[in-house]
C-alpha cells in the first residue's frame, strides 16, 4: 500500500542546533518532493520543492535533500529559533496530485 | 507572491443549515483547486479537486451531496457542507495550484474552523 512517513510526530531541540525531518514513501514515484510549514489554526505555507532529478536544495537555513532509491526526502533547518516552531508537512507530488505526509512537530527551545 | 483568500475563517452553525465556505485566488487565475478536512493533529486530508467550469472530482468516501463543490471561474471555488452535523465540524482549508517556477506549487487558503451545534 501506499504511505508516507515522517519521523516522530514530534521533534524538540535547542535553539542554535540543526533540525532534521524526515519523510519516507513507499509505492509512490514521486516527480517532485515539497515541504511545507504549518503553524496552529492556519494554512499550511510553502517552503522548498525538489525535483527527482534533484539531490539538494537550499534557501536560507533550509536545506532539503531527496534521494529516490532511498525514497526519502531530509528537511533541515539549521541555527534553528523559536520562530520555527511549527508543523512540517511533506508533500510527494505528480502532476496535479499531491499527497501529505502526517507532519511533524517541531519545538525550538529557547 | 500568490495569495488565496478563504472566508470565513470561523463559523458556528445550527444542526440541519448549510454553510457555504469561499475560497479565492487573488492575484492568479486558478483552473484547479483542492479542498482539504483536517482534524486535530493529523494531517491533510484530501476531500475533492476543484477545476474550472467542471465537475469536482472527489475522493473515496467523500459525500459529494453533501460536501458541494462549485468552481464558477479562474479565482472563485466554493465548498458548500449541506445540512451539517456535529460530526461535520472541523478545519476545512483549500489550496489553489500555482506555477511560479514551472512546478506546480500549492497556495494554501488560512482556513476555515466549522463548528456545528
Amino acid at each position: 500500500s501506499q504511505k508516507i512517513e515522517q519521523n516522530s510526530e514530534a521533534l524538540n531541540i535547542q535553539e542554535g542546533k540543526t533540525a532534521t525531518l524526515t519523510c519516507n514513501y513507499t509505492n509512490y514515484s514521486p516527480a517532485y518532493l515539497q515541504w511545507y510549514r504549518q503553524d496552529p489554526g492556519r494554512g499550511p505555507v510553502f517552503l522548498l520543492l525538489i525535483r527527482e532529478n534533484e539531490k539538494e536544495k537550499r534557501k536560507e537555513r533550509l536545506k532539503v535533500t531527496f534521494d529516490t532509491t532511498l525514497k526519502q526526502s531530509l528537511f533541515h533547518i539549521t541555527a534553528s529559533q523559536p520562530a520555527d516552531s511549527a508543523t512540517y508537512l511533506c508533500a510527494l507530488g505528480t502532476g496535479n496530485q499531491f499527497y501529505f505526509g502526517t507532519g511533524t512537530s517541531l519545538t525550538v527551545i529557547p | 507572491g500568490a495569495v488565496v483568500s478563504q472566508h470565513p475563517s470561523r463559523v458556528i452553525c445550527k444542526s440541519g443549515t448549510s454553510v457555504k465556505i469561499e475560497c479565492r485566488s487573488l492575484d492568479f487565475q486558478a483552473t484547479t483547486m483542492f479542498w482539504y478536512r483536517q482534524f486535530p493533529k493529523q494531517s491533510l486530508m484530501l476531500m475533492a479537486t476543484s477545476n474550472e467550469g467542471s465537475k469536482a472530482t472527489y475522493e473515496q468516501g467523500v459525500e459529494k451531496d453533501k460536501f458541494l463543490i462549485n468552481h464558477a471561474s479562474l479565482t472563485l471555488s466554493t465548498l458548500t457542507v449541506t445540512s451539517a452535523h456535529p460530526e461535520d465540524s472541523s478545519f476545512y482549508i483549500c489550496s489553489a495550484l500555482d506555477r511560479p517556477s514551472g512546478a506546480n506549487v500549492l497556495t494554501f487558503g488560512a482556513g476555515s474552523r466549522l463548528t456545528v451545534l
